[in-house]
C-alpha cells in the first residue's frame, strides 16, 4: 500500500471554478504535509504547506488537512489557465518526502 | 528566496556515452541535496540522498554504479549517469535542504529538471 494516495486525474475546469485537490495518507507519523504545483517540464515548486489539523490560506489557495481521517485537501479559488499543472502532496518523513503520484489539472479557458 | 539550479535542462546522448547533470544552491548551503527520476505521469521517486562529504545513500534498486553522485562542496552536487542506455531517459530533479530550515518552505528546494534523452 501506497503511503499517500492521490488520483492522478486528469481534471479539467472551467476558468473561474473551484478546484478541489485531494490526498490520502496512512502513515500517522506524519507531521508537516506540503502541497507542490510542477509545470509541465519543470522541478515542483512549494505551494503551501500545512502543519496542524485545519485550514491554512494562502491567496487563491486553501491547504486543508484533517489528521483524523488522514485526508489532505487543496482548494483553488478563482481558477486561472495559470493553474494548469500537476499538484502533487507530500510528507516530509526523516530527510525525505513521501510524495503522491500528483493530480494533472487543466484549467480551460 | 532559496534557488536552486540544476543544468542542462535538457540533454540528449549516445547510447554507451556519461552524463554529468549538476545541482546548485545559489545562495544558501545545502548540507544534504537529493536525487529524484521521474517518468511521464508519475511522481517522484528518490534515488539517493546525498551528503556534503560523504558518499550518498541510494535507494533500494538504483544501481551506486551507473549513477554516480559526487557532493563535493556544500553548493554543488552531482549526477552522472554512465554508460547510458534509452532505458535511463527520463526526467531527473535534484532537491537541496537548507543548512537551517526557513519557515517558509522547511528548507527543501528544488531544481529545474533535467530531460535525458539517450538515443
Amino acid at each position: 500500500q501506497k503511503e499517500v494516495e492521490q488520483d492522478p486525474g486528469p481534471l479539467s475546469v472551467p476558468e473561474g471554478a473551484i478546484v478541489s485537490l485531494n490526498c490520502t495518507y496512512s502513515n500517522s507519523a506524519f507531521q508537516y504535509f506540503m502541497w507542490y504545483r510542477q509545470y509541465s517540464r519543470k522541478g515542483p515548486e512549494l505551494l503551501m504547506y500545512t502543519y496542524s489539523s485545519g485550514n491554512k490560506e494562502d491567496g487563491r489557495f486553501t491547504a486543508q488537512v484533517d489528521k483524523s481521517s488522514k485526508y489532505i485537501s487543496l482548494f483553488i479559488r478563482d481558477s486561472q489557465p495559470s493553474d494548469s499543472a500537476t499538484y502533487l502532496c507530500a510528507a516530509p518523513y526523516g530527510q525525505n518526502f513521501v510524495f503522491g503520484p500528483g493530480t494533472r489539472l487543466s484549467v480551460l479557458p | 528566496g532559496a534557488v536552486v539550479s540544476q543544468h542542462p535542462s535538457r540533454v540528449i546522448c549516445k547510447s554507451g556515452t556519461s552524463v554529468k547533470i549538476e545541482c546548485r544552491s545559489l545562495d544558501f548551503q545545502a548540507t544534504t541535496m537529493f536525487w529524484y527520476r521521474q517518468f511521464p505521469k508519475k511522481s517522484l521517486m528518490l534515488m539517493a540522498t546525498s551528503n556534503e562529504g560523504s558518499k550518498a545513500t541510494y535507494e533500494q534498486g538504483v544501481e551506486k554504479d551507473k549513477f554516480l553522485i559526487n557532493h563535493a562542496s556544500l553548493t554543488l552536487s552531482t549526477l552522472t549517469v554512465t554508460s547510458a542506455h534509452p532505458e535511463d531517459s527520463s526526467f531527473y530533479i535534484c532537491s537541496a535542504r537548507r543548512r537551517r530550515p526557513a519557515d517558509r518552505d522547511y528548507g527543501y528546494t528544488f531544481g529545474s529538471g533535467t530531460r535525458l534523452t539517450v538515443v
